[in-house]
């Protein structure tokens, strides 16, 4: 089975700075990965997704991830976050056992602060 | 883009009635539909897989007499919450599959959310 780990539940960061969210998958399988952005009280709007190909994916809002198959991790990083970057990130991997089914991550809320 | 609608955004009802959420696929065609729910400051559960034609799938622990859903064409499920009790407050998003041409991911998409609140 197929299963995703965000290891940060919160993630505090200054503007301008660096910052970089954690996810590792399982699977026996291919993966699809994705991240996913949420803002309060709204749906989730696609960041970026790994499919095939070139490993480093650049995604919307100057985000990109990067999918390492021997580390089984795919974590997102933006050089220089804004206030407007706050919100929840979801990491999530495509699962096709069973049924087409996404498994998502806990989540991890990024905080930028002034 | 491929857009998802749900309607209502927001939706507050007395503890014993009935609530509907419709999801709609604006500009595609969507044989399956995702109902998940969320709670404060967590992830999604899915709940039911909708296929069109048929009857939903529900994951374990959901209760299928609580949560009707009915996918009655390739641009439209619902998700009616039977007797809503305050238990069942949550923020409800859909998502919808767009199938893909070939031989690869069906990429889905997903709906603005519904907020409901049983009082």
């Amino acid at each position: 089975a197929q299963s995703v780990t965000q290891l940060d539940s919160q993630v505090p960061v200054f503007e301008e700075a660096p910052v970089e969210l954690r996810c590792n998958y399982s699977s026996s399988v291919s993966v699809y990965l994705f991240w996913y952005v949420q803002y309060p009280n709204q749906g989730l709007q696609l960041l970026l997704k790994y499919l095939s190909g070139s490993t480093l994916v650049k995604g919307i809002n100057g985000f990109e991830a990067e999918f390492n198959k021997s580390q089984t991790s795919f974590h997102l990083r933006k050089p220089s976050v804004h206030i407007s970057d706050t919100a929840e990130y979801f990491c999530a991997v495509i699962s096709y056992f069973g049924g087409f089914k996404t498994i998502f991550g806990a989540g991890t809320r990024l905080f930028v602060k002034a | 883009g491929a857009v998802v609608s749900q309607h209502p955004s927001r939706v507050i009802c007395k503890s014993g009635t009935s609530v509907k959420i419709e999801c709609r696929s604006l500009d595609f065609q969507a044989t399956t539909m995702f109902w998940y729910r969320q709670f404060p400051k967590q992830s999604l559960m899915l709940m039911a897989t909708s296929n069109e034609g048929s009857k939903a799938t529900y994951e374990q622990g959901v209760e299928k007499d609580k949560f009707l859903i009915n996918h009655a064409s390739l641009t439209l499920s619902t998700l009616t919450v039977t007797s809503a009790h305050p238990e069942d407050s949550s923020f409800y998003i859909c998502s919808a599959v767009r199938l893909a041409g070939g031989p690869s991911y069906n990429e889905q998409f997903f709906g603005p959310g519904t907020r409901l609140t049983v009082l």
